[in-house]
Formats: C-alpha cells, sequence, structure tokens
C-alpha cells in the first residue's frame, strides 16, 4: 500500500517563477494537508482540504499561494512568483477521515529552492 | 488558538539509556489527541506514538512511552533503551477532537544519541 508521494523532491525556481508541488494520498485518504517547514523549525500548517473543496486555509498567506484536490488526481499546492523566503520544506499529509485520532501520513516532502 | 510549546532544543543520550522529552500544550478543550513524531534526516515524518485526553492510562509502543499530565497541560515522551536510529527531530502535536481540525505542531528537539 504505497504512502503519501510528493513529487518533485526537490524544486528549485528563480525569483519570480511558479512552483507547483504535487502530493498523491494514501489509497482511501479523502482527506489532504500542507504543511512548511523552514530550515530547523516545526512544521507551520497551511491548509486542509477535501475532495473539492478547502476546508481551513487560515495557515495560508493571502498572496501567490493556492492549493487544489480535484476530483481526480493529485493535490497540488501552487506558489506564484516566487521569493526568496519561500524556500522551505513543504510537506503534505492524509488521513482517511477527520476524527481527532485519525492520524495524518506524511509524504517525504518537496523541498524548494529559490535562487 | 492552540499552542504546543517544546522547551528542549536539543538532548542528547548515551546509547542504551533513556530520555525524556517535554511537551507542553494550551488549550481550553476536554476532548483533543496528542502524538509525537519523529523526522530522520531523511525528513520523513513518522508518528511514534498517539494519546487521548479522555485516556487516563499513558500510551505505550514497544521502547516509547508518554506520561501525559492532563491537569498540568503536559505530555512527554521518554524513550527506553536508546539506539542510534532514534537519533532524529521529535515534534509534539496536538489535535482537537472536532473533526476538520488540523494538526498543531511544536517547534521540535533534536536528539542527538552518543554512541
Amino acid at each position: 500500500n504505497a504512502g503519501v508521494m510528493q513529487n518533485p523532491r526537490h524544486l528549485v525556481r528563480r525569483r519570480g517563477q511558479e512552483a507547483r508541488l504535487r502530493c498523491s494520498p494514501m489509497k482511501g485518504h479523502s482527506h489532504v494537508y500542507w504543511y512548511r517547514q523552514l530550515p530547523e523549525e516545526g512544521l507551520k500548517f497551511m491548509v486542509y482540504l477535501q475532495k473539492e473543496n478547502i476546508i481551513d486555509e487560515s495557515g495560508m498567506p493571502k498572496e501567490r499561494f493556492s492549493a487544489e484536490f480535484p476530483k481526480e488526481g493529485p493535490s497540488i499546492l501552487r506558489i506564484q512568483q516566487v521569493v526568496r523566503g519561500d524556500s522551505a520544506a513543504y510537506f503534505c499529509a492524509s488521513s482517511p477521515g477527520s476524527a481527532g485520532g485519525a492520524p495524518l501520513h506524511f509524504g517525504n516532502g518537496t523541498r524548494l529552492t529559490v535562487t | 488558538a492552540q499552542t504546543v510549546t517544546q522547551s528542549q532544543p536539543e538532548m542528547s543520550v548515551q546509547e542504551a539509556e533513556t530520555v525524556t522529552l517535554s511537551c507542553t500544550y494550551d488549550t481550553s478543550e476536554s476532548d483533543y489527541y496528542l502524538f509525537w513524531y519523529k523526522q530522520p534526516p531523511s525528513r520523513q515524518m513518522i508518528l511514534v506514538i498517539r494519546q487521548e485526553a479522555y485516556k487516563q492510562q499513558n500510551a505505550t509502543e514497544n521502547r516509547f512511552s508518554v506520561n501525559f499530565q492532563k491537569a498540568a497541560k503536559s505530555f512527554s515522551l521518554k524513550i527506553s533503551d536508546s539506539q542510534l536510529g532514534d537519533a532524529a527531530m521529535y515534534f509534539c502535536a496536538y489535535r482537537r477532537n472536532f473533526g476538520n481540525e488540523k494538526l498543531t505542531f511544536g517547534t521540535g528537539t533534536r536528539l542527538t544519541i552518543i554512541p
């Protein structure tokens, strides 16, 4: 049973370009979460999605960042016009349900480097 | 808003010895879950142990156990018989048992195992 798949593993973008990060949840999981981890820091919540719906985007910057989880296909985190401060590891997690005890299963993350 | 605090940025322990990592949290809720995740250098986030707030019995998973003090809002992780493979960042996390809730992480403790 494949785990949460994130790609690419590493992504390099120049300032002003767009970054697209993909996340395929575990089979049977319909809840997806995106987190950002700056160097030597913890994971900061960005957005929580279910199929075709954004449930909680309270951690998303108001500009340049967007996320989607379509009916078919992976969840996408999109960062437009990247800046150096966007350099971080971005983690996706999925869970089978929304109950508090349902553990989140994490992917290996995408390390974004903005040059 | 819920907050999770890990006051030990770094800890070290001799191989085969026991170490305790501290975590405190702030919430006005009574129904929630607490988690410890491990992040080795591979960057993978691995669930170590989970505790339901309504259960008085402390959770145990092999060499890992917790000391859950609900009134004090404390949730420490004890690792017995430390092994070299335990070296990692350890993150404490909180999640309200309400449905559609995100996981909130502490800033982490870096654990070093001394051979």
